[in-house]
């Protein structure tokens, strides 16, 4: 079952504006990740966020976590055509070793 | 795709055969991991490996079987292939386990079972 449930599940916007996905989740965790697809491609790692942080940046990413509300927000500021692509974020279940579960993404598609 | 190679990259079978496939990594990477991705459900678990001969089952492992007999080497293998085995199927890897520990993936295996 999945961990975390991203919202929207699609997003369309026009280049050079914000695209903001969240993603909440159901257990408590250590920390949150987010990742990229390329269309037709694996998935890329983006940027990762500790329990014990709010917020985090890289380059155009701006990451938030509310652990009290169990929820995150990825914010991709200035977009461009090249951010279209389906983002997913991802954590344990639980505080152990064990794999990433991941939800079921939102798919951005960035019009020039 | 950090050195993992997937292939096939593409299959197609017939139901009830049985269909392997293979994921090759350069990292050196412990902890190899298979998924499947399809519409409506996202990525979910299929098997992962945490060494040599070290598997354990994921969410949906039920008709699949892996082996890992090398560190750089981790083969889903489809027993007797179902339609519902239709699906795009990512191996992955990372040097540990846990919240902490980014993936890297491959470019995936679109496998239709007809």
């Amino acid at each position: 079952s999945q961990q975390g449930e991203e919202d929207p599940q699609a997003l369309s916007i026009q280049e050079g504006e914000n695209a903001t996905m969240n993603c909440s989740y159901k257990t408590s965790i250590n920390n949150l990740q987010w990742y990229r697809q390329n269309s037709g491609r694996g998935l890329v790692h983006l940027i990762l966020i500790r329990s014990n942080e709010r917020e985090k940046h890289s380059g155009r990413l701006r990451v938030t976590l509310d652990t009290s509300k169990k929820s995150s927000s990825l914010l991709i500021t200035a977009s461009r055509a090249a951010d279209t692509a389906s983002y997913f974020c991802a954590t344990v279940s639980n505080s152990g070793n064990t794999p990433l579960v991941f939800g079921k993404g939102t798919r951005l598609s960035v019009i020039a | 795709d950090a050195g993992i190679t997937q292939s096939p990259r593409h299959k197609v079978t017939e139901t009830g055969t049985p269909v392997t496939l293979r994921c090759h990594q350069t990292e050196n990477h412990r902890y190899m991991y298979w998924y499947r991705q399809d519409p409506g459900h996202g990525l979910r678990l299929i098997h992962y490996s945490y060494g040599v001969k070290d598997t354990d089952k994921g969410e949906v492992s039920d008709g699949y079987s892996v082996s890992r007999s090398k560190t750089e080497d981790f083969l889903l293998t489809l027993e007797s292939a179902t339609s519902s085995q239709t699906s795009v199927y990512f191996c992955a890897t990372s040097r540990g386990i846990g919240a902490n520990e980014k993936l890297f993936f491959g470019s995936g295996t679109q496998l239709s079972v007809l």
